[in-house]
């Protein structure tokens, strides 16, 4: 298995710029999160699917953030506009089902200037 | 609330010793618990798990033990070596169908 992918690895950005990041989850898994991590704040999920609806959404830090899952293998996390504070590393995590255990991808390392 | 911190944030130990990272959580209702690796600029690997019936699980070179009655967990690496150079993330979760909370993370660190 490939495992969780996720695109693009880099990315920087303007601020004020839209940003769109990737995810592919592991076939079969139907639990999707995404998580950001930072230096301050350590790992923060920021939103999780099952079967490709959105569950709990709480931890999305402001409308500027959105995500979707058209699909069982797809998910995208938009920020539009992007702000400096912004930077951070972005991961897409994906399990089994909510409550067993996540794997997740490589990351997208985003730097908005 | 629920919350899960790490007793020591860097660990720094000699190539071959035998390191323990330790974790403590607060949520006495926590029945699994997940030990993630994390190396420089990848996503966090999983490493071993354990379920709150158990106290210790084995897995290659690394032992979880889970100390219930003082809501403690710890990651025992044997022979450590530099490759386990990384930050290990100690997981819990509240119970089944809950998500995950992570702990900020101890950096670990193989001297030669």
């Amino acid at each position: 298995d490939a495992g969780v992918i996720q695109s693009p690895r880099h990315e920087v950005t303007e601020m004020g710029q839209e940003v769109t990041l990737r995810c592919k989850p592991i076939s079969g898994h139907n639990s999707l999160f995404w998580y950001r991590q930072t230096m301050m704040r350590g790992l923060e999920l920021l939103i999780y699917f099952n079967n490709n609806v959105p569950i709990d959404d709480s931890g999305m830090p402001e409308d500027r953030f959105s995500a979707k899952m058209p699909n069982a293998s797809f998910s995208t996390l938009k920020i539009q506009p992007s702000e400096p504070r912004d930077s951070a590393v972005y991961f897409c995590a994906s399990s089994f089902a909510s409550g067993n255990t996540i794997y997740f991808g490589e990351g997208s390392w985003l730097t908005v200037v | 609330g629920e919350s899960v911190g790490l007793h020591l944030p860097t660990l720094s130990v000699q190539e071959g010793d035998n390191s323990i990272i330790n974790c403590a959580y607060s949520n006495s209702a926590s029945d699994y618990f997940i030990w993630y690796k994390q190396e420089s600029g990848k996503g966090p690997q999983f490493i071993i798990d354990i379920r709150s019936n158990m106290d210790k699980r084995q897995g290659q070179r690394v032992t979880v033990l889970l100390n219930k009655t003082v809501k403690h967990l710890s990651l025992q690496i044997a022979a450590t070596q530099p490759g386990d150079s990384a930050v290990y993330f100690c997981a819990e979760r509240a119970n089944y169908g809950q998500n995950f909370v992570f702990g900020p993370g101890t950096r670990l660190s193989v001297l030669p």
